[in-house]
């Protein structure tokens, strides 16, 4: 497609459900990172991918969020045992050129925990 | 660690009113600078960016200078539009860091 892909676009889950985020990039682009947008917060990183490997999770906050990333696209966050604190949106960018900076974003997934 | 500081909001003004948005950052290193947009209904897009200092990115109408002496990159433009309704990401890259790290964001509202 012409943009980062993103689905589902909204889920509502139960506390304690495990939660699979889709990510679709740019065709060709090598580079692939998740963030999060919290109400009243900035975006905040959780992992980069440099192809298929994740060199940078520093941002992932526990042991329950894990991602990969498959034949250098399609990537999957998963968020297990969800909690209310994982409310949030949940973006995905990709980009063409390391360290430029320059990150094209999806619309997100707006997740609920109830 | 690094981190970006911008104007609380919202911000309402008028048509053809000056806009200023402040953005400060402190960074380990020697960080390239960005302004994204985030319009309603769309996701992030890159508005602007500057790559050292003194250098000024310019987009739509909209500037921001690299100032490395006060570590700023306040974004202007000099008559805003009702299409400029949205929310304005400063954001910084710093070198051999691959993510970017976003202020709060700031939404701004026009009215005509």
């Amino acid at each position: 497609g012409a943009g980062v892909s993103q689905s589902p676009s909204n889920k509502v889950t139960e506390k304690g459900k495990d939660v699979e985020l889709r990510c679709d990039p740019i065709s060709g682009h090598t580079a692939l990172y998740w963030y999060r947008q919290s109400l009243g917060q900035g975006l905040e990183f959780l992992i980069y991918f440099q192809g298929n490997s994740a060199p940078d999770k520093s941002g992932l906050p526990s042991d329950r969020f894990s991602a990969e990333r498959t034949g250098g696209s399609v990537s999957t966050l998963t968020i297990q045992r969800t909690q209310q604190e994982d409310s949030a949106v949940y973006l995905c960018a990709s980009s063409f050129q390391q360290g430029s900076g320059l990150a094209f974003f999806g619309q997100g997934t707006r997740l609920t925990v109830v | 660690g690094d981190s970006v500081t911008q104007m609380e909001g919202p911000v309402t003004l008028s048509e053809e009113a000056f806009l200023t948005i402040n953005c400060t950052y402190t960074a380990t290193g020697y960080p390239s600078l960005f302004w994204y947009v985030q319009y309603p209904g769309e996701g992030l897009q890159l508005l602007l960016k500057a790559t050292k200092a003194d250098d000024k990115g310019s987009n739509k109408g909209f500037e921001a200078t690299y100032r490395k002496e006060t570590t700023s990159f306040h974004l202007e433009k000099g008559s805003v539009q009702v299409s400029d309704s949205a929310v304005y990401f400063c954001a910084l890259s710093d070198f051999g860091n691959e993510k970017l790290t976003f202020g709060t964001g700031t939404r701004l509202t026009i009215i005509p």
